[in-house]
């Protein structure tokens, strides 16, 4: 069965300092996809990057960062010099690459920055 | 900037009462997913469609719950009866697969289910 941990609830920081959300997975699929998405207080889900379990290279995008370890089965973001409109919730997601392809969420990571 | 639409955004209603839930997926997209949203459970597949045929409804309670998509432009999520517990936010989501994969889902802004 395919599992995702975001082991920290809440975070909370002052503005422009650098922060990284945590995300463990499992899954026994040797080919698989994982995502971030953010929800912000208004309550849509935004897509944020999917990341195919074959590229293991780090990708950055302006403020933001996602580093993955496939030997650690981890895929953690950073968001650099945090802004307040960064706060929000934050989900990691996994979904096999094949059957049903459905995400299957952590329980998320709520982001505040404080001025 | 094509979107997902919900309607209704916000929905109250008493137990045994129907609700139908409305999705029209992005303009293109071929597959549509419904989640479900609740403190508890988090966020969690309920159905899933490609080309209007549902391929997985393995998470919704099929006593209560039914998902249909009338056309390729229409999906909907019905409740009957309505229960306390089916109080959550429900998304709908869209994405258009290439080959046999759907690279990005694409999310609706959810509607607030609250029974009473």
């Amino acid at each position: 069965a395919q599992k995702v941990t975001q082991a920290q609830t809440e975070i909370s920081v002052v503005e422009k300092e650098d922060v990284t959300l945590d995300c463990v997975y499992e899954t026994r699929d040797t080919t698989y996809y994982l995502f971030w998405y953010k929800q912000p207080p208004s309550g849509e889900l935004v897509f944020l990057i999917r990341r195919n379990s074959f590229d293991e290279q780090n990708e950055i995008s302006g403020r933001y960062s996602w580093n993955f370890q496939k030997s650690t089965s981890s895929f953690n973001f950073t968001i650099t010099a945090s802004q307040v409109v960064d706060s929000a919730v934050y989900f990691c997601a996994l979904s096999e690459a094949r059957g049903a392809q459905k995400l299957v969420f952590g329980q998320g990571t709520r982001l505040t920055i404080n001025p | 900037d094509a979107r997902v639409t919900q309607t209704p955004r916000h929905k109250v209603t008493e137990m045994g009462q129907e609700v139908t839930m409305r999705c029209q997926p992005i303009l293109g997209h071929n597959t549509v997913f419904w989640y479900r949203q609740t403190m508890m459970q988090g966020l969690e597949l309920l159905a899933y469609f490609r080309n209007r045929a549902p391929l997985d409804d393995s998470g919704m309670p099929k006593d209560r719950f039914s998902a249909e998509m009338p056309d390729a432009t229409l999906a909907t999520l019905k409740i009957q009866p309505s229960e306390p517990r089916d109080s959550a936010v429900y998304f709908c989501a869209s994405g258009r697969d290439r080959g046999l994969y759907v690279y990005e889902q694409y999310f609706g802004p959810g509607t607030r289910l609250t029974v009473t």
